[in-house]
């Protein structure tokens, strides 16, 4: 079972580069989203699908772009990098969208370092 | 709206030690609750839940009873171990909201020492 796969697991980028991390479950999950662990602060809701073709936005939506073409995979970009974007990206899936009794299974996270 | 607050850390316990990690919750609906533990260097994985009040979520030792009448869902085990050191968060997930969302905590850093 590889559960929900993130790649890459390291990256640092100049200000201004663009990139896209990659996420993928073979759960056949319904439910996906993006959150950023930054110190102090928790975790914060990026975006969300509740299905392929569907995305929305959660609480730290600036700067971050998603789609969800299959239901296997949710990539996030970043269209012009940051340095408030230095952070640890999860994914993480579930089989149903919550509100719900589901829980969310995460991936391994990506630790970007903006320059 | 729905928010989570967990005590601050970080905690360090000897081992064997009773371990009580406090969590409050405001929600709208009817939510159900989480436990998460997060180990270095790796995601966030389920650690226990309730669904319902009066529920108790137990798991690896771990307890935690929903308490409606005090909006609490404290998480606690009678004797911590090393291997027990990670980031603990608690979380909702409110069935009367609408939110296709979880709302987390703020995490709690635990460390265990021999």
């Amino acid at each position: 079972n590889a559960g929900v796969t993130q790649t890459p697991k390291f990256q640092v980028l100049k200000t201004g580069q663009s990139m896209t991390l990659q996420c993928a479950q073979d759960m056949n999950h319904e439910y996906m989203s993006w959150y950023r662990q930054d110190p102090g602060m928790g975790l914060r809701l990026i975006h969300y699908s509740v299905g392929a073709g569907i995305t929305d936005q959660g609480e730290v939506p600036n700067g971050y772009n998603v789609s969800r073409s299959t239901t296997e995979d949710f990539p996030l970009r970043l269209l012009s990098a940051a340095p408030s974007q230095t952070s640890v990206y999860f994914c993480a899936s579930s089989y149903q969208k919550p509100p719900s009794t589901s829980p969310l299974h995460f991936g391994n996270g990506t630790r970007l370092t903006v320059t | 709206g729905n928010s989570v607050t967990q005590m601050e850390g970080p905690v360090t316990l000897s081992e064997e030690a009773f371990l009580t990690i406090n969590c409050t919750y405001t929600a709208t609906g009817y939510p159900s609750l989480f436990w998460y533990v997060q180990y270095p260097g790796e995601g966030l994985q389920l650690l226990l839940k309730a669904t319902k009040a009066d529920d108790k979520g137990s798991n690896k030792g771990f307890e935690a009873t929903y308490r409606k009448e005090t909006t609490s869902f404290h998480l606690e085990k009678g004797s911590v171990q090393v291997s027990d050191s990670a980031v603990y968060f608690c979380a909702l997930s409110d069935l009367g909201a609408g939110s296709y969302q979880l709302t987390f905590g703020k995490g709690t850093k635990l460390s265990v020492i021999p």
